[in-house]
């Protein structure tokens, strides 16, 4: 069965160090997302992603995020300067419509010392 | 803004037994409501996806029903087994991708 993948799991990294994190959708999904979960936290939306732009962000997705579809298959997020309250699981899903169900992947533990 | 709340915040029942895990949520026009499980440190596997224009979705052992004018829904778990244990996150989809609620942690006890 399809699956959404992320790369790395875990990661750690010191403040104010860029990271990239990864995510290779189900292949013939059209909508992506970023998600994070703080510790003890709610699931929360960060940013959905369609036809090679951003088509929602909230207001957690300010300006040291970026996300890009570097080819065919990858999603990736970036942080620039990461900061100690960034710290969190990061969730990448997929859907095939706007509306349709999402997919979840396995999740990157971002920790920043 | 849309809220989602989800009672009760933990649930522990024996082996066997049915049980009931609900969701609420404030504002009634959403397009789609969906039910996650998910394991300690792992990711979100979907369980169920209703539909605003549906009332109920079944998938085994599972049953969701959804209420929107009232702002409810609820996830009905049959006959359950210690293999459910995990935290159930209801989601619902309206005019921003998934709210969630923070989830109910069912420990099902052989």
């Amino acid at each position: 069965e399809p699956e959404v993948t992320q790369t790395p799991s875990h990661q750690v990294t010191q403040m104010g160090q860029e990271v990239i994190l990864r995510c290779v959708p189900i292949s013939n999904h059209l909508y992506f997302y970023w998600y994070r979960q703080i510790l003890g936290q709610k699931v929360e939306f960060l940013v959905s992603f369609y036809n090679n732009e951003i088509s929602e962000k909230s207001e957690i997705f300010d300006d040291q995020f970026s996300v890009e579809r570097p080819d065919g298959s990858n999603f990736t997020l970036k942080i620039r300067s990461t900061k100690l309250e960034d710290s969190a699981m990061y969730f990448c899903s997929s859907g095939l419509a706007d509306l349709s169900e999402q997919y979840f992947g396995p999740g990157t533990r971002l920790t920043v010392t | 803004k849309q809220e989602v709340t989800q009672i009760p915040a933990a649930l522990s029942v024996p082996e066997g037994e049915n049980l009931v895990l609900n969701c609420s949520f404030t504002d009634s026009a959403i397009y789609n409501l969906q039910w996650f499980r998910q394991d300690p440190g792992k990711g979100l596997t979907s369980l169920l996806l209703i539909q605003s224009s549906q009332r109920e979705q079944t998938s085994g052992r599972l049953n969701a029903s959804l209420d929107k004018s009232s702002g409810r829904s609820t996830l009905y778990i049959a006959a359950s087994q210690p293999g459910d244990s995990a935290t159930y996150l209801c989601a619902v989809r309206g005019n921003t991708p998934l709210v969630f609620g923070k989830g109910t942690r069912l420990s099902v006890i052989a």
